[in-house]
């Protein structure tokens, strides 16, 4: 069985760094790009990136380049969305999903339970 | 970008009725490259429809999805009581991939 088990909700001070995970586990995580989605309250998602654990090749939307960074672990079948600096725009619940259908262009096929990040 | 507008916001149903979601994008969009998910409130987005008319595993056969180019319609042909929930549409032809807003199907 597919699965994403994403790291649990955080609460930060505006300035904080912040780095949240999402396991995959039952595939081979190295085979398939793993993205990440924000929802901002009562809003529709936004895709915010991909990677492909195999070579950490990654794929960004510009409006996110350089407020995070992605990276991933396939030692451990971990992908991790990262922050040096949060803000209070970045309180939202952060989704990871698994890219399925043509490489790194498809749609997310499972996803991650979501975290929640409260900047206060 | 390829901006995605779904309408209706609000579709005010009743179980047993047809619901009909459309969503418009800013430029062509390839139909294997368009995905429908259903979200409930607090949980994450569920894959319905890839490949604007593909049903992803066990998902029941009253949705379906149809279109090409620029126009995309998810139908539930008998609303069931677990359908009410929020849907949104997904290009992931072009980058950045985008979804729509969103059409929240409610009970009248």
């Amino acid at each position: 069985e597919v699965q994403l088990v994403q790291s649990g909700a955080e609460v930060k001070k505006a300035g904080e760094s912040l780095k949240i995970s999402c396991k995959g586990s039952g595939y081979s995580f190295s085979s398939y790009w793993i993205g990440w989605v924000r929802q901002m309250p009562g809003k529709g998602p936004e895709w915010m990136g991909i990677i492909y654990p195999s070579d950490s090749a990654i794929k960004q939307n510009p409006s996110f380049e350089g407020q995070v960074t992605l990276s991933a672990d396939k030692s451990i079948n971990t992908a991790y969305l990262q922050w040096t600096n949060v803000k209070a725009s970045d309180t939202a619940t952060y989704y990871c999903g698994r890219v399925r259908g043509g490489g790194e262009n498809g749609y997310f096929d499972f996803w991650g339970r979501g975290t929640a990040v409260t900047v206060s | 970008e390829v901006v995605l507008t779904q309408s209706p916001g609000t579709l005010s149903l009743s179980p047993g009725e047809r619901a009909t979601l459309s969503c418009r994008a800013t430029h062509t969009v390839s139909s294997i490259y368009l995905a429908w998910y259903q979200q409930k409130p607090g949980q994450p987005p569920r894959l319905l429809i890839y490949g604007a008319s593909n049903r992803a595993s066990g998902i029941p056969d009253r949705f379906s999805g149809s279109g090409s180019g620029t126009d995309f319609t998810l139908t539930i042909s008998r609303l069931e009581p677990e359908d009410f929930a929020v849907y949104y549409c997904h290009q992931y032809a072009a980058s950045p991939r985008t979804f729509g807003q969103g059409t929240k199907v409610e009970i009248k």
